[in-house]
């Protein structure tokens, strides 16, 4: 099936551990991005590649750091982690052209619950 | 700069009455607008998208919605709601290049029955 998908699906850990979260899009997609979802449902943008560039890097704890080895993956890795990055968090990919047509395609999200 | 405001953070709706979800939207150039559905532990669907062709997009499960430019304008609507439609559904509007999303709020469909 083409589309994005993000492992795991759930992730429960303990404060101060190391985490990392995947995604993968078979889509052909230049740009990926990560969303975080918060409880009440606000999604806020993370971070955006193009073709394994950094394009978008909102204000976010340097714990937080994007890779993307390919422009088909990025992966999110999270250190030392907090009560507060409990949420969920969304993977998405788009074509990246220049024009006002894209999409957002959504993975199906990653539930982080930090204890 | 692009965003959009989603008037009501909640919705509720008898079945097979109509649903409108509004949306307004500020943006300096001719938009891209966006309306996509969360169903509960699910991941973001798109309904429909707007990209200065025809101002009434239709989208899937019924969902249609009107781009008014002189009202900065997108709202969702769908002539009978249906169990399945309660969800939360995202408004949205992208940059000119196309590579940054503005997402408002939410607004929270109750369908009931």
């Amino acid at each position: 099936d083409t589309a994005v998908s993000q492992t795991p699906k759930y992730l429960v850990t303990q404060m101060g551990n190391d985490k990392s979260i995947k995604c993968e899009q078979n889509l052909g997609h230049d740009t990926m991005y990560w969303y975080k979802q918060d409880s009440k449902k606000f999604l806020k943008i993370m971070f955006s590649y193009n073709n394994k560039e950094l394009i978008i890097n909102e204000t976010v704890p340097n714990r937080f750091s994007p890779k993307s080895p390919d422009k088909a993956h990025l992966n999110l890795h999270i250190n030392s982690l907090e009560l507060g990055d409990s949420a969920v968090y969304f993977c998405a990919s788009s074509q990246g052209q220049p024009s006002g047509a894209n999409v957002l395609t959504f993975g199906a999200g990653s539930r982080l619950t930090v204890l | 700069a692009q965003s959009v405001t989603q008037l009501d953070s909640h919705v509720s709706v008898s079945e097979g009455t109509p649903v409108l979800l509004r949306c307004n939207y500020s943006s300096s150039y001719s938009p891209s607008l966006f309306w996509y559905v969360q169903h509960p532990n699910k991941g973001l669907q798109l309904l429909l998208k707007y990209t200065s062709a025809a101002t009434l997009v239709k989208g899937i499960n019924g969902f249609e919605a009107e781009f008014k430019k002189s009202e900065t304008s997108f709202h969702l609507t769908k002539p009978s709601a249906h169990m399945s439609d309660a969800a939360e559904y995202f408004c949205v509007v992208s940059d000119h290049n196309g590579n940054q999303f503005y997402f408002g709020t939410g607004t929270s469909l109750t369908v009931i029955p």
